[in-house]
């Protein structure tokens, strides 16, 4: 299985802050078909996630554009540039590339 | 407005059977694949396994397969996923999830004695 390593674990910031999230895998994401089948999600605290990226960079619907998805192979980043409190919660990449498809632990961005 | 519905958790035994229900609306359910996927509770996810569009094709978390089962019903814009023989570790929180996109609300299976 492709392993998903995300960092930090946790993410003190100060509103307004920039935050930077990690997300490393075992293997490569790129599929045969040219593309990069790695998301992110947003889990607040006792809500089910909801999507922010799909295929590394491609803001979802509504998603403010404060948000934004990098990298490529092996690693990749989320950031986003203005920490505001309703962007509090835990932050999970998912890889959809390799069967079984596989999460990471997840990021808490909480407040400093 | 999109909305996922999952129903069916609840308190089981050790080694029942339990059938989870996800019902859809706000999109064209037929159109796209579906998944399962759980969260324990100390918050680690797990996917369990998706369905093709129109049911012809499975896949599955290769730990769950022989005992997780899943499958769909275009006309009544449902999900579901059969449980068998279910263990303590299978307790979790456990979600629909509509093309990558969507979540569900999420239900609770709890397995104890």
């Amino acid at each position: 299985d492709v392993v998903m390593t995300q960092t930090p674990l946790s993410l003190p910031i100060s509103l307004g802050d920039q935050a930077s999230f990690s997300c490393r895998s075992s293997q490569s994401l790129l599929h045969s078909n040219g593309n990069t089948y790695l998301a992110w999600y947003l889990q607040k605290s006792g809500l089910s996630p909801q999507i922010l990226i799909y295929r590394i960079s491609n803001r979802f619907s509504g998603v403010p554009d404060r948000f934004s998805g990098s990298g490529s192979g092996t690693d990749f980043t989320l950031k986003i540039s203005r920490v505001e409190p309703e962007d509090l919660g835990v932050y999970y990449c998912l890889q959809h590339t390799h069967l079984p498809y596989t999460f990471g632990a997840g990021t808490k961005l909480e407040l400093k | 407005e999109v909305q996922l519905v999952e129903s069916g958790g609840g308190l089981v035994q050790p080694g029942a059977s339990l059938k989870l229900s996800c019902v859809a609306s706000g999109f064209t359910f037929s159109d796209y694949w579906m998944s399962w996927v759980r969260q324990t509770p100390g918050k680690t996810m797990e996917w369990i396994g998706d369905i093709k569009y129109d049911g012809s094709y499975t896949n599955y978390a290769p730990s769950l397969k022989n005992r997780f089962t899943i499958s769909r019903d275009n006309a009544k814009s449902t999900l579901y996923l059969q449980m068998s023989n279910v263990r303590s570790e299978d307790t979790a929180t456990y979600y629909c999830l509509g093309a990558g996109v969507y979540w569900g609300q999420g239900v609770m299976v709890t397995v104890s004695s």
